[in-house]
């Protein structure tokens, strides 16, 4: 079992649209959970951060942790051509931080 | 303030070819991280230093791969010799608070070196 599991997608949502963006962990003494976006060809970039269960609004994305599911999510409301990437969840146990595979996601005009 | 300096962008050796890749982390970060990212996938870490300390080093493969981050500060990642399989994007990233992010601890990736082994 991986430490970080999302399912790679593509995901296909229209443009206007909510896109929702799973990861699930192993361990349960992950301490912070971090949502990166990466457009092809470049670098991921931090988009949030989540540290308590419940959810956390930043703009149109909404991150959501539930520890005792380790379960955390993205949603991205009025989705955007622009929100076109790969999606990468990371989890951070210790000084460590650890990637999910990424889930493609597609808005399609 | 400034990101996260990587270089080369781009280097294509043959087999058996050393590389080296160079990283200068953001001013004030004392932590730093060398991940490998290959297509499809997400970045997997290979080694991770605190002030120039390497904390972490399990999954770098050491037969092959070395690094030092001297003085706390650049780093470098050196694979000698390269096999095809190193081909991928080498990234560097450096961890500290952030002024942006409420101060909360994050990682800043610089843009990767991809390396092409032929």
């Amino acid at each position: 079992q991986k430490e970080v599991e999302q399912n790679s997608g593509p995901l296909s949502v229209p443009e206007g649209a909510i896109a929702s963006l799973n990861c699930t962990y192993s361990d349960r003494g992950s301490q912070s959970f971090f949502w990166y976006r990466q457009y092809s060809g470049k670098s991921p970039e931090l988009i949030m951060f989540i540290y308590s269960n419940g959810d956390k609004e930043d703009g149109r994305f909404t991150a959501q942790l539930n520890k005792a599911s380790q379960y955390v999510s993205l949603l991205i409301r009025d989705s955007q051509p622009s929100d076109s990437a790969t999606y990468l969840c990371a989890v951070r146990k210790g000084g460590k931080l650890i990637f999910g595979q990424g889930t493609e996601l597609s808005v399609k005009p | 303030e400034a990101g996260v300096v990587q270089s080369p962008r781009y280097k294509i050796i043959e087999k058996k070819q050393p590389v080296a890749f160079w990283c200068n982390p953001i001013s004030g970060h004392n932590t730093l991280y060398w991940y490998r990212q290959n297509l499809g996938q997400g970045p997997e870490l290979l080694i991770r230093y605190e002030n120039e300390e390497a904390v972490d080093d399990s999954q770098l493969p050491k037969d092959r791969f070395s690094a030092e981050r001297l003085k706390g500060v650049d780093s470098t990642l050196k694979i000698q010799p390269a096999e095809l399989g190193d081909s991928a994007v080498y990234l560097c990233a450096s961890g500290g608070l952030s002024p942006d992010r409420a101060g909360a601890n994050v990682l800043t990736f610089g843009a990767g070196s991809r390396l092409t082994v032929l």
